[in-house]
């Protein structure tokens, strides 16, 4: 069971949009940034967004993210069968200790 | 071009000990903060450790707190997980990844070295 709630599934057809969400609580979202993750099949993860809404050089701006109270979500336009892959939310969480956490993962299928 | 190269994983019997490694090159190496992420078969990530760029802080997370110890050794570029009392539960590849305190965000991925935890 893991801190942050993602649905474990979203798909939509190329060039459509699709929004993943990412749930929390005052003691993780509610107070800290988020970040999003890509892993494309048998590979390492990539981040795709950071503090809320900022993308590393090289991310293309069909990627975005936002974050309201105490959920995120990351929108991606524009898909591209590329995009297939699994998407982890995660941020800080100061509940007891402070650590870092991690969304189940939302596997993202481009039909 | 920054990379991370994880070394070191294998496998090891229950209660065995392990070191996993991760060379980094392309950026100030003590100038950042570090972290290990791990990822069980089929599972998804979960976050192991982080440590300071001077090595002077540390964090775990409670799953592996008093049996794995991370550092580093800015001279040699170098990022390690001391890995004692393994678990079945421990199987997993190992990323090593560079450290953003704010928003406790992974920046840039190693490849990953696999453990796996075995009689």
């Amino acid at each position: 069971q893991s801190v942050l709630t993602q649905p474990p599934s979203v798909s939509a057809a190329p060039g459509q949009k699709v929004t993943i969400s990412c749930s929390g609580s005052s003691s993780n979202i509610g107070n800290n940034y988020v970040s999003w993750y890509q892993q494309l099949p048998g590979t390492a993860p990539k981040l795709l967004i950071y503090d809320n809404n900022k993308r590393p050089s090289g991310i293309p701006d069909r990627f975005s993210g936002s974050k309201s109270g105490t959920s995120a979500t990351l929108g991606i336009t524009g898909l591209q069968t590329g995009d297939e892959a699994d998407y982890y939310c995660g941020t800080w969480d100061s509940s007891l200790s402070a650590h870092v956490v991690f969304g189940g993962g939302t596997k993202l299928t481009v039909l | 071009e920054v990379q991370l190269l994880e070394s070191g994983g294998g496998l090891v019997q229950p209660g065995g000990s392990l070191r996993l490694s991760c060379a980094a090159s392309g950026f100030t190496f003590s100038s950042y903060a570090m972290s290990w992420v791990r990822q069980a078969p089929g599972k998804g990530l979960e976050w192991v450790s982080a440590i300071s760029g001077s090595g002077g802080s540390t964090y775990y997370a409670d799953s592996v707190k008093g049996r794995f110890t991370i550092s580093r050794d800015n001279s040699k570029n170098t990022l390690y997980l001391q890995m004692n009392s393994l678990r079945a539960e421990d199987t997993a590849v190992y990323y090593c990844a560079s450290f953003l305190w704010i928003g406790g965000t992974m920046d840039v991925w190693g490849k990953g070295t696999t453990v796996t935890v075995s009689s």
